[in-house]
């Protein structure tokens, strides 16, 4: 079964509001968290890296301000895309990493802003 | 920042034919991956292989590195119609990081 969730799998919402996806391990601890981006027809861009308890590094050109994520605890993340445009459209995916080399990605969640 | 380039960018063969793609990167690198995306779907891992490792194998998958040229390279052979999918890259680089950076992949097409 899927060790790692995501919800809400999509979600379309008007210009201007606030979008919260979570990403959820479901049976094991996450030591950090990675989220990424992949607009239509290309590959996967990594937004920022967050450890639990401590604040997300973003990549270059990423808006920390836009893109809020909170590292609440070892199993649950979430990306909050804060006022949000028809640009930030989008299929947004976390990754999770455990202890060693595990690690699992979510399934995803598509983003669809009017 | 992207760091693999894949190539081809799109391929399309038959089924019963081989499969291959191209990977290549910039910096010296921990390790390499290799992932499948159906259309609009998550990311299934294929296979790792390390920077001291050469070739790997699983099932019908044999990828292969080249640390001197920075390249890697993905066979599938034996193709069917299920393997139609986007292929990508990924590399760890090496200094203990742990993001993992996507090529821009390969749009495989498996006629039946």
């Amino acid at each position: 079964g899927a060790v790692v969730s995501q919800h809400p799998s999509w979600v379309i919402c008007k210009s201007g509001t606030s979008v919260k996806i979570e990403c959820r391990s479901l049976d094991f601890q996450a030591t950090t968290m990675f989220w990424y981006r992949q607009f239509p027809k290309q590959s996967l861009m990594l937004m920022a890296t967050s450890n639990e308890g401590s604040k997300a590094t973003y990549e270059q050109g990423v808006e920390k301000d836009k893109f809020l994520i909170n590292h609440a605890s070892l199993t649950l993340s979430t990306l909050t895309v804060t006022s949000a445009h028809p640009e930030d459209s989008s299929f947004y995916i976390c990754r999770l990493r455990g202890r060693g080399e595990t690690q699992y990605f979510g399934p995803g969640t598509r983003l669809l802003v009017l | 920042s992207q760091q693999g380039e894949e190539d081809p960018q799109a391929l399309s063969i038959q089924e019963g034919e081989n499969a291959t793609m191209n990977c290549s990167y910039k910096t010296s690198i921990n390790n390499l991956q290799w992932y499948r995306q159906n259309s609009g779907r998550g990311l299934v891992h294929l296979i790792l292989i390390r920077s001291n490792e050469r070739e790997k194998h699983s099932g019908r998958l044999r990828v292969t590195l080249d640390t001197s040229k920075k390249s890697s390279s993905l066979l599938i052979t034996a193709s069917r119609a299920a393997d139609t999918a986007s292929y990508f890259c990924a590399t760890v680089a090496q200094g203990g990081s742990e993001k993992l950076v996507f090529g821009k992949g390969t749009k495989l097409t498996v006629n039946p």
